[in-house]
């Protein structure tokens, strides 16, 4: 069965540093999502994607934030300048077009800010 | 008022009860309503989705939406150890980048 991949599992940086988390959405889907879960708090969504361009993103996502598409099949998350409350489970979705609701998600990138 | 309000539980049930799990939401331009599964350290699973009001049944699970309550529920009839998890309700209105809300999530604990 097609999954979402992400990598890495878990990921430490420090204060300052810039990380790219990575996401393999699956093969035929077309629409990719960035969404993010501060320990012990609820699932929060951050970006929307389709054909190359953001289509919807929250408050949180801030212009230390970017995503990018690099090739046809990577989506990634790029965090300029990581805070410490930058920390959070990072999931990665992806969906079918006419399916938008049906969202398959990653198993997570855990990001530690040190 | 929060968007999406859900009791975070824990919710213990004995093997083979009836589960009944709730949100509410205030923002009445959602329109899609769906209910994952999320197992400790894993993503969210989508068990169930519907769009706009009723009833949707499928195996030992129903969702139900009253749009005219913002109130939405899953039924899980026949519960089993393996359904121990946390359940979050989302939702989205048709903005065409499918921003989902979720709710904070229900920590369910099914007995043996």
């Amino acid at each position: 069965e097609p999954e979402v991949t992400q990598t890495p599992s878990h990921q430490v940086t420090q204060m300052g540093q810039e990380v790219i988390l990575r996401c393999v959405p699956i093969s035929n889907h077309l629409y990719f999502y960035w969404y993010r879960q501060i320990l012990g708090q609820k699932v929060e969504f951050l970006v929307s994607f389709y054909n190359n361009e953001i289509s919807e993103k929250s408050e949180i996502f801030d212009d230390q934030f970017s995503v990018e598409r690099p090739d046809g099949s990577n989506f990634t998350l790029k965090i300029r300048s990581t805070k410490l409350e930058d920390s959070a489970m990072y999931f990665c979705a992806s969906s079918y077009v006419e399916g938008s609701y049906e969202q398959y998600f990653g198993p997570g990138t855990r990001l530690t800010v040190t | 008022q929060k968007e999406v309000e859900q009791d975070p539980g824990p919710l213990s049930v004995p093997e083979g009860a009836i589960v009944s799990l709730n949100c509410t939401y205030s923002n009445s331009a959602f329109q899609y309503f769906m209910w994952y599964r999320q197992y400790s350290r894993k993503g969210p699973e989508l068990l169930m989705y519907t769009y706009s009001s009723g009833n949707k049944e499928d195996g030992r699970f129903t969702a139900q939406v009253d749009k005219s309550s913002k109130y939405i529920s899953l039924f899980i009839r026949d519960s089993q150890p393996s359904d121990s998890a946390t359940y979050l309700c989302a939702m989205s209105a048709d903005t065409g980048g499918f921003k989902t809300i979720f709710g904070a999530g229900t920590r369910l604990f099914v007995k043996a």
